[in-house]
Formats: C-alpha cells, structure tokens, sequence
C-alpha cells in the first residue's frame, strides 16, 4: 500500500505552546488529507478534512483558530496546535487516499502537554 | 443513529477458529467500504477495500458487502493470538475528497 509518513512520533511541549505536527504522503499525491485525534480507548475523531490549496474544512466543535491546517502542496499537510494545554493532549493521526481511493495513516503523534 | 456500527466486544475466539466482524452502514449512497486493523497505541492500518456486493478474499481474510442490507463484514480464518485487535470499518463516498466515517471499532481477542 502507500505510505504516509508522519513527524514527529511523540511530542512533550509546555502549556501555551504551539506545536507542529507534519503529514507527508511519500510515493503519491494526495490532494486531500484528513486529520483525526484519538483520546484511550475510544475511536478515530474526524477533525478536520485539508485540501491542496485552500482552506481546510472543519468538522462540528473543532477549533479553526486552535488547529491550524496547511496544505500547501501535494505531498505535505501540517497541524499546528496552537496555545497547547493538557486537555489537547492526544494521539493526532493524519490520513491521506491513494489514486485506488484506499485511506493510508501515518504512524501518529502522540502529544502530551504539561 | 450512528452512521457506522459496529458490536464494540470484545470478541473472543480460540485460536484456530474463524472471527466474524460485523458492521451497518446508514448511508445508502455509500460506495467504497474499507477494514482497518489498529494495535493499541498504534494507527490503524488497511486490511481490506471492497466496492461491489459479494466477496472478497486476500489470504486469511474475507471481506463480505451486502449494500441493498447496508451490511459489511470481515471473516478470519484460522485465527492468531496476532490478529487481536481492534478492527475499524470505515464507509465513503465514492471519490478521493471524500472522507471516511468510521465505526468504533470491535475489539477481537484470539486466545491460544
């Protein structure tokens, strides 16, 4: 399958920092990249859809302001957390869809703010 | 209603045996259907894509599509302590821009 490579794989920061979180899908282009967040034990949560281009679609009750999204080219979305506080700690996971339309993960990140 | 279901478990089933999971879709227009494997701690990773009503079998696993019942499923064969899991079935639209709705997962345990 393709493979989506994601950066860093762990991540401490203090409170009120600003975090980066990189998706790069590595052997194909991706014109659309998803970003989820998962707390222990329970299921994927869509937060946000990043389209190559323009400007990313969020999903009910995520923060625009507070999860920036770039998508600035074929290959590469960012997740920035901004102003990070331990309830944003969580597994951050981005996916992108091959040519075939199959949904390939990076590895996540697991952010914990102290 | 939930827009994916899934029996949260866990599933238990010897070693040896087959593990049926089962998924319902609310969607009618859903057209691509998709089986994730995710390890604790980790992402999930694609077992299977299928598109038309029927079957479709890579190896040990079968994945099964029923769109006029809305249903889905996959089947393991001879089953390992490997394979436990939790197992995500995931619908789309048809088209790459179109994300994924996913169930909350069936945990699968396979004891030896």
């Amino acid at each position: 399958g393709a493979v989506v490579s994601q950066h860093p794989s762990r991540v401490i920061c203090k409170s009120g920092t600003s975090v980066k979180i990189e998706c790069r899908s590595l052997d194909f282009q991706a014109t659309t990249m998803f970003w989820y967040r998962q707390f222990p034990k329970q299921s994927l949560m869509l937060m946000a859809t990043s389209n190559e281009g323009s400007k990313a679609t969020y999903e009910q009750g995520v923060e625009k302001d507070k999860f920036l999204i770039n998508h600035a080219s074929l290959t590469l979305s960012t997740l920035t957390v901004t102003s990070a506080h331990p309830e944003d700690s969580s597994f951050y996971i981005c996916s992108a869809r091959d040519g075939r339309f199959e949904a390939f993960f990076g590895q996540g990140t697991r952010l914990t703010v102290v | 209603q939930k827009e994916v279901e899934q029996n949260s478990g866990p599933l238990s089933v010897p070693e040896g045996a087959i593990a049926s999971l089962n998924c319902t879709y609310s969607d009618r227009v859903s057209q691509s259907f998709f089986w994730y494997r995710q390890y604790s701690g980790k992402s999930p990773e694609l077992i299977m894509s299928i598109y038309s009503n029927g079957d479709k079998e890579d190896g040990r696993f079968t994945a099964q599509l029923n769109k006029a019942s809305q249903y889905v499923s996959l089947l393991i064969r001879d089953s390992q302590p490997s394979d436990s899991a939790t197992y995500l079935c995931a619908v789309s639209l048809s088209g790459g821009y179109n994300k994924l709705i996913f169930g909350a997962g069936t945990r699968l345990a396979v004891h030896p």
